[in-house]
């Protein structure tokens, strides 16, 4: 099956600056990779996704690549505030009615005012 | 869009008896919903993922038996732990996708605590 890991499992910036969190995959035949955002105690907000057939994609200070060769995707948040303060999980699934999601286990993002 | 909701967020129930949690999409349809559990500090454990009208499908180790699953409309779906003991104490959540989909969209979450 999929695997999904994701380093390191914390990051701290300052804030302003940019965040990098990255994430490999196991299984080529997957061909979509949405991010999630959880704050503590709530529930796991999708902030962005990738398909398989786009290399980038960008909403105003979030951003995704994927490189399907080397089997890694990244997401980029520029310009970081103290409200970007969350866990953030990868994950990936193949399409189809029974394809499910495989996550990674997190990353803790502290920004420092 | 995409709302999903669950109830209810937080319950407390004593050991040996059952609790039903509910997960409602309320603004799509959804064919498919997934049931989580998550414990302090780390990812999403999937528990078993349910098809509107069919039976669902149980990962590996998950009791099919004490973790009851019902997704009997689309926009319903519960989880009823059976017998509950005090290592059922978890965070559960649910997620929803509609058909042809592939984005999902979590409920809140039920805090599950067993005295």
């Amino acid at each position: 099956g999929e695997n999904v890991e994701q380093h390191p499992s914390t990051l701290s910036v300052q804030e302003g600056d940019s965040a990098v969190i990255k994430c490999t995959y196991s299984d080529s035949a997957s061909n979509y990779f949405p991010w999630y955002k959880q704050e503590l105690g709530k529930r796991p907000q999708l902030i962005i996704d990738i398909r398989s057939n786009v290399g980038e994609k960008k909403d105003q200070r979030i951003a995704v690549t994927l490189n399907k060769t080397a089997k890694h995707f990244s997401l980029h948040i520029t310009e970081t505030q103290p409200e970007d303060s969350a866990v953030y999980f990868c994950a990936a699934s193949m399409s189809g009615a029974n394809s499910k999601l495989t996550f990674g286990k997190g990353i803790t993002l502290s920004v420092r005012p | 869009g995409a709302v999903v909701s669950q109830h209810p967020s937080r319950v407390i129930c004593k050991s040996g008896t059952s609790v039903k949690i509910e997960c409602r999409s309320l603004d799509f349809q959804a064919t498919t919903m997934f049931w989580y559990r998550q414990f302090p500090k780390q990812s999403l454990m999937l528990m078993a993922t349910s098809n509107e009208g069919s039976k669902a499908t149980y990962e590996q180790g998950v009791e099919k038996d004490k973790f009851l699953i019902n997704h009997a409309s689309l926009t319903l779906s519960t989880l009823t732990v059976t017998s509950a003991h005090p290592e059922d104490s978890s965070f559960y959540i649910c997620s929803a996708r509609s058909q042809g989909a592939s984005e999902q969209y979590f409920g809140p979450g039920t805090r599950l605590t067993v005295t």
